[in-house]
């Protein structure tokens, strides 16, 4: 199984709502991500996770909350939005650890998030 | 810096030819990983193909190879045999270091469009 699954698709929020992303994997993967990618740009990496704890947060705005409650989870609660903030949110895992051979970077199918 | 430059904003290519896609990368590490990554409309990232810095030969995965210069810093990806389904942005990706986190960085991409 090399998938990563992520919840919901789509997601319409108003300024003011709280709303979670959710992202799952089941390859015993111990590094996950958070990215944001605008249209026609590389993805922009947000957050990394390494063995459930934060190692990487790349300067994102408090709004933004990222969870992993455990190795196959990661989450990111969003509240008071902006409408700049409209993107697609894109979760990713790896092998992770200190594996210098560490390959591929699975990527989730994306949640494309709308703010109003 | 740039760690990872494609050149290359848009590319066509007649169904059928080869095509290459340009990337080269910065780094001071020894050890490094180079990727290739297509997004199709849909915004999927699809993994294809993988070089390490010590791998003496060239990557290949089905119509897909990769041309690793390791003195020239560069992984060009080079897709045979083009078809209509090719048509996406690719994008060229390069993790580094080692120890408890894998930072991967993107390139700007490049929108591949085949023709019939």
């Amino acid at each position: 199984d090399t998938e990563v699954t992520q919840t919901p698709k789509h997601l319409v929020m108003g300024m003011t709502n709280k709303k979670s992303l959710k992202c799952e994997q089941h390859m015993g993967h111990r590094a996950m991500y958070w990215y944001k990618q605008k249209a026609k740009k590389p993805p922009e990496l947000m957050f990394v996770y390494s063995y459930e704890k934060l190692s990487i947060n790349e300067s994102v705005p408090s709004r933004f909350s990222p969870e992993c409650p455990n190795s196959s989870l990661l989450n990111l609660h969003l509240h008071a939005l902006q409408p700049e903030d409209s993107a697609l949110y894109l979760c990713a895992s790896s092998r992770g650890g200190s594996d210098p051979s560490g390959r591929e970077q699975f990527f989730g199918p994306g949640t494309r998030l709308t703010v109003l | 810096a740039q760690k990872i430059t494609q050149t290359q904003p848009g590319m066509f290519v007649q169904e059928k030819e080869a095509v290459t896609l340009d990337c080269t990368y910065d780094t001071s590490d020894q050890s490094y990983g180079l990727f290739w990554y297509k997004q199709p409309s849909s915004g999927e990232m699809i993994f294809l193909i993988y070089q390490g810095s010590y791998d003496e030969q060239n990557a290949t995965e089905g119509r897909y190879s990769l041309n690793f210069q390791k003195a020239r810093k560069s992984a060009n990806l080079v897709i045979s045999a083009s078809q209509l389904g090719d048509s996406a942005m690719y994008f060229c990706a390069m993790r580094e270091g080692r120890g408890n986190f894998n930072k991967f960085y993107f390139g700007s991409g490049t929108k591949l469009n085949v023709k019939p």
